[in-house]
């Protein structure tokens, strides 16, 4: 079965910088999609960014850019220029491709942005 | 364009009793599904549609089922509420081309006493 771990329950940053969250995980598959939620403290769970498995360059949209090594199933996102809206949960989900309708999520990351 | 709508946003249940969460969805999309987040962990499958008429079990459905008559509904209910089923629920909607993203709906927030 696949897994999502998020290693980092809580994470934090100065307004202005950057921060890394990190994301693995496990599956046999080689087709798959990934994808990055924010869900702020409203509840809503917005999607932030995805990337295709077969696709070797990295995602970007905006401040928001990831690092996705499919050799090592890691799939980070990164938050560049942190802004006071970042600050929400974020998570990682997968899906694979075709066939499947479950999004597998991580447990999510807490991300206070400090002023 | 109200994308995924969902009603109630709140709902206080005793144990036993039964409801219905309604889900809409107004972007014509094929694939519906319903999600629970509990405290600590993310999202979970309960049920998902495939289209009008066709439904499946996900990773956790037991205490709950679902139909789907038309594309845009897909209500999702709690035969016997328990404790157990306290959570937040989320309904999300997919088209069945292009790139497979989910709209979620706002949620609901459900406690059974």
């Amino acid at each position: 079965a696949q897994t999502v771990t998020q290693s980092q329950p809580e994470m934090s940053v100065q307004e202005a910088e950057t921060v890394t969250l990190s994301c693995t995980y496990d599956t046999s598959e080689s087709d798959y999609y990934l994808f990055w939620y924010k869900q702020p403290p409203s509840r809503q769970m917005i999607l932030v960014i995805r990337q295709e498995a077969y696709k070797q360059q990295n995602a970007t949209e905006n401040r928001f850019s990831v690092n996705f090594q499919k050799a090592a199933k890691s799939f980070s996102l990164k938050i560049s220029d942190s802004q006071l809206g970042d600050a929400a949960m974020y998570f990682c989900a997968y899906r694979a491709l075709g066939g499947s309708e479950k999004l597998v999520f991580g447990k999510g990351t807490k991300l206070t942005v400090n002023p | 364009n109200a994308g995924v709508t969902q009603t109630p946003k709140f709902q206080v249940l005793k144990t036993g009793q039964s409801m219905t969460l309604q889900c809409a969805q107004d972007m014509n999309h094929e694939y519906m599904s319903w999600y629970r987040q509990d405290p600590g962990m993310g999202l979970r499958l309960i049920h998902y549609s495939v289209g009008a008429g066709i439904t499946d079990q996900g990773e956790v459905p037991n205490g709950y089922n679902v139909s789907r008559s038309t594309t845009e509904d897909f209500p999702l209910r709690l035969l016997s509420a328990a404790p157990s089923q306290t959570s937040v629920y989320f309904c999300a909607s997919r088209s069945g081309t292009g790139f497979y993203e989910q709209y979620f709906g706002p949620g609901t927030r459900l406690t059974v006493t």
